[in-house]
């Protein structure tokens, strides 16, 4: 069985902070690498992919990932109120399948 | 349209009914999904189409069924459900692996939130 654990949180930040989040997974096979932000009640949004060692920058964001460790994470810079969601983790393999971690909440107070 | 859009985006149906979500994915892709997305519980992999291949995940009881016509639509037909059911379906997409590598990103519909009564 191939896992995607992440912390369930809350996360709780101050507004313009740095907020933190993890990601393990269990397949060394794993080649694709994706941060997703799901709203209450909505469906999730894809917000970062990484596919090699390193650190990947998109505006606030910057997604981290070191393959020998099996873990990836993503850092969210100057954290506003809107960025209050749950972040899923998602591993692809070497087929067509995605596996998902549970997400964190994070919770960003004004 | 644009994106992947799925119907209806609400249903509510009795046990002994049968009735089918839709998903239509615009954005050239060849591989579909269908998860599943209960109360804090990880999104489930119930099916994927991919280049009119179907792999499918054993734990999903019959009485969902999949159908998948041409690469752009995507069916999920429900029979006899149980309220255990009740959740929200959500239908992506992506590019096969076999054409795009591994750089294949996924992109989910709206999703229809299913009540089983």
């Amino acid at each position: 069985q191939k896992e995607v654990e992440q912390n369930s949180g809350p996360l709780s930040v101050p507004e313009g902070a740095i907020a933190s989040l993890n990601c393990t997974y269990s397949d060394r096979g794993s080649q694709s690498f994706f941060w997703y932000r799901q709203y209450s009640g909505k469906s999730p949004e894809l917000i970062m992919s990484i596919y090699s060692n390193g650190d990947k920058e998109d505006g606030r964001f910057t997604a981290q990932l070191n393959k020998a460790s099996q873990y990836v994470s993503l850092l969210i810079r100057d954290s506003q109120p809107s960025d209050s969601a749950t972040y899923l983790c998602a591993v692809k393999d070497g087929f067509n399948k995605f596996y998902f971690g549970s997400g964190t909440k994070l919770n960003v107070k004004p | 349209e644009t994106g992947v859009t799925q119907t209806p985006r609400h249903l509510v149906m009795g046990m002994t009914n049968k009735k089918s979500l839709k998903c239509e994915q615009h954005l050239g892709h060849n591989a579909m999904y269908w998860y599943k997305q209960s109360a804090k519980k990880p999104l489930e992999l119930m099916f994927v189409y991919s280049l009119e291949e179907r792999v499918e995940n054993n734990s999903v009881p019959s009485r969902f069924s999949p159908e998948c016509p041409n690469s752009s639509h995507l069916f999920l037909h429900l029979h006899t459900l149980q309220p255990e059911d009740s959740a929200l379906y959500l239908c992506a997409s992506s590019q096969d692996r076999r054409l795009a590598g591994p750089y294949n990103e996924q992109f989910f519909g709206p999703g229809t939130r299913l009540t089983v009564l």
